[in-house]
């Protein structure tokens, strides 16, 4: 069956720190996506990545990174130089191959805090 | 540009009443969803359509039913509500390979 573990509950930092949120996911399929969202205090949901598995390539954009490792099964997300608008609940999340249903396996969330 | 579309909002409810959470795309995306966001749960499937008339469960379908009217729409019913359903209810849609794409949600409460 299908999995994704965010063992950080909650994570607190000051401004200008760099911080990791990690993803550990469990899947029998060979073709499958990896998703990062950011849910601020608003409520909504924004997207942020979408990664292949065949893709194992670091992607970088402006301060957010991710690390892919299909060897530790793990997508972290790392936020470089965090900001007061990082504050936000981070969702990991995994679907089936493209051609499937799109169906998305949610870990349960990091809610990141991040304090002047 | 509106994307997807929940209607209402907000929503308080008695024990026992019915109530149908709409949901809209302007996307012309094939696949759309239904999920419902608990503290500390995440996200759980409730129901979801791969295409235009077709429906299938997810995780957590049990006081649920839902209705693909058309390409666009995808309507969350609840029958006989249960404070057990109190929760932010967040429909989506997409088309193949691409990311979800999420509504605002609807906040119920049942008292």
């Amino acid at each position: 069956a299908q999995k994704v573990t965010q063992a950080q509950t909650e994570i607190s930092v000051v401004e200008k720190e760099d911080v990791t949120l990690d993803c550990v996911y469990e899947t029998r399929d060979t073709t499958y996506y990896l998703f990062w969202y950011k849910q601020p205090p608003s409520g909504e949901l924004v997207f942020l990545i979408r990664r292949n598995s065949f893709d194992e390539q670091n992607e970088i954009s402006g301060r957010y990174s991710w690390n892919f490792q299909k060897s530790t099964s793990s997508f972290n997300f790392t936020i470089t130089a965090s900001q007061v608008v990082d504050s936000a609940v981070y969702f990991c999340a995994l679907s089936e191959a493209e051609g499937s249903q799109g169906n998305l396996i949610f870990g349960k969330g990091t809610k990141l805090s991040v304090k002047p | 540009n509106a994307g997807v579309t929940q209607t209402p909002k907000f929503q308080v409810l008695k024990t026992g009443q019915s109530m149908t959470l709409q949901c809209a795309q302007d996307m012309n995306h094939n696949s759309m969803y239904w999920y419902r966001q608990d503290p500390g749960m995440g996200l759980r499937l409730i129901y979801y359509s791969a295409s235009e008339g077709t429906t299938d469960k997810g995780e957590v379908p049990n006081g649920y039913n839902v209705s693909r009217l058309n390409k666009r729409e995808f309507s969350l019913r609840l029958e006989s509500a249960a404070p057990s359903q109190t929760s932010v209810y967040f429909c989506a849609s997409t088309r193949d390979g691409q990311p979800q794409h999420f509504g605002d949600g609807t906040r119920l409460s049942i008292l």
